[in-house]
């Protein structure tokens, strides 16, 4: 069975600070893995989509990792903003499961300004 | 931007109601999800489609029911809301095959039941 972590779960760091978040997953047999960020009360917004032949997807101050042998993915944050403050979920796609997209409980980031 | 919308995105009710929440996609995906998640907690799958017909139960056994005659609809329908229903529902799609696509998500659905 699949199963998704997110370490940590909650992260307060002052404007300006790089920043990383870690997701591992148990199950190296993915097809993609997929980056969120959720605000309050609202939908999800996919920030970076990285096929399983990928190592790396980057957009803007945004760049994502992926290890498929060792089960980990980490989302880099550059030059953090207040307006970065949200939940930041990862996602893996794979035949376990019956192919359906299990989610990790997220990381709640809080930029102080 | 994703073009998938969710209606109403609030939703206030008595106990007993019938509702029907909406879900549309114009990105022709096969592929449809209802996932249900409480404030601050994980999603949940609770209903897939795979097409037109096709319907299945997700992880998290729910009362609700969803069909897909058409596409690009995707609605979930409660017949006897009860608090314990209470909770944000998301819609999301997806290419169809394996692994090809990115998860698209609406606005949600926020369904408040007195």
């Amino acid at each position: 069975k699949q199963e998704v972590t997110q370490i940590p779960a909650a992260l307060s760091v002052p404007e300006g600070e790089n920043l990383v978040l870690n997701c591992s997953f148990t199950d190296s047999a993915i097809y993609n893995l997929q980056w969120f960020r959720q605000d309050p009360g609202k939908g999800l917004t996919s920030l970076l989509l990285i096929q399983s032949s990928q190592r790396e997807q980057t957009s803007g101050r945004l760049n994502a990792s992926l290890d498929k042998s060792s089960g980990r993915s980490t989302l880099y944050i550059a030059a953090s903003q207040p307006g970065d403050s949200a939940t930041y979920l990862c996602a893996v796609e794979g035949p376990t499961g019956g192919f359906k997209t299990i989610f990790g409980a997220g990381t709640r980031l809080f930029v102080k300004a | 931007e994703a073009d998938i919308y969710q209606t109403p995105r609030y939703l206030v009710i008595g106990t007993g109601k019938k509702i029907t929440l909406e879900c549309s996609q114009t990105m022709g995906h096969d592929k449809m999800y209802w996932y249900q998640q409480d404030p601050g907690m994980e999603l949940h799958l609770i209903h897939y489609s795979y097409g037109v017909n096709s319907t299945e139960k997700g992880d998290l056994s729910s009362e609700s029911t969803v069909s897909r005659i058409r596409t690009e609809h995707f609605p979930l329908t409660l017949e006897s809301a009860r608090p314990s229903h209470t909770s944000q529902y998301l819609c999301a799609s997806s290419e169809q095959g394996a692994g090809t696509g990115e998860l698209f998500f609406g606005e949600g659905s926020r369904l408040t039941v007195l």
